[in-house]
């Protein structure tokens, strides 16, 4: 009964490759995120779906594209790997109607490029 | 534009002590407040929240935190600290309205907890 899980939790690649991550979220929410947290702990958002909608997009490299095939689902390609992309990727969901803006986060998904 | 400082980037205590964690915003509108945590190799979870009404709000794990909007700020205290309560702790408020709507972080506080 996972609310927002996202596959793989570990990733280890080289550079130059291509790799997706994946998100589904149970909770009915209409809103899924895509966040980045880096070696500091700090986390920046990437991208944001609205009913499969594409509404927010943060200054992030064209290698990164984002896909929501229906409001369940979140997933993230990346391609050309670069040593820099390393770390965690987190997803997250909320239901943005309630104006509360509560975001249910996934487990993360540690990215290592090498 | 909103934006969210997190005072001391490391906090230390001992078990069984007084846990402040401050949080301070700038808004320009009445902010939503939130403090999340992330346990080691873990996700966020949402600890509480502010949004409108009760300027005392009480989340899980006994974490309060009071909307002072004269010192603009949303400090997060627990009484009696736990081991199990070392973590990362992230404040952030709400900016943009409608499908605009987004979260700004803070930089987040460490929390160490001594036994």
């Amino acid at each position: 009964d996972t609310a927002v899980s996202q596959t793989p939790k570990y990733l280890v690649t080289q550079m130059g490759n291509d790799k997706s991550i994946k998100c589904e979220q149970n909770l009915g929410h209409d809103t899924m995120y895509w966040y980045k947290q880096d070696s500091k702990k700090f986390l920046k958002i990437m991208f944001s779906y609205n009913n499969k909608e594409l509404i927010i997009n943060e200054t992030v490299p064209n290698r990164f594209s984002p896909k929501s095939p229906d409001k369940a689902h979140l997933n993230l390609h990346i391609n050309s790997l670069e040593l820099g992309d390393s770390a965690v990727y987190f997803c997250a969901s909320s239901h943005l109607q309630t104006g509360f803006h509560e975001q249910y986060f996934g487990p993360g998904t540690r990215l290592t490029v090498t | 534009a909103q934006s969210v400082t997190q005072l001391g980037s490391h906090v230390s205590v001992s078990e069984g002590a007084l846990v402040l964690l401050r949080c301070n915003y700038s808004s320009s509108v009445p902010p939503y407040l939130f403090w999340y945590v992330q346990y080691p190799n873990q996700g966020l979870q949402l600890l509480l929240k502010y949004t409108t009404g009760a300027t005392l709000v009480k989340g899980i794990n006994g974490f309060e935190a009071e909307f002072k909007k004269s010192e603009t700020s949303f400090h997060l205290t627990k009484p009696s600290a736990h081991m199990s309560d070392a973590a990362e702790y992230f404040c952030a408020v709400s900016r943009g309205a409608g499908n605009n709507r987004k979260l700004i972080w803070g930089l987040g506080t460490s929390l160490a907890v001594n036994p």
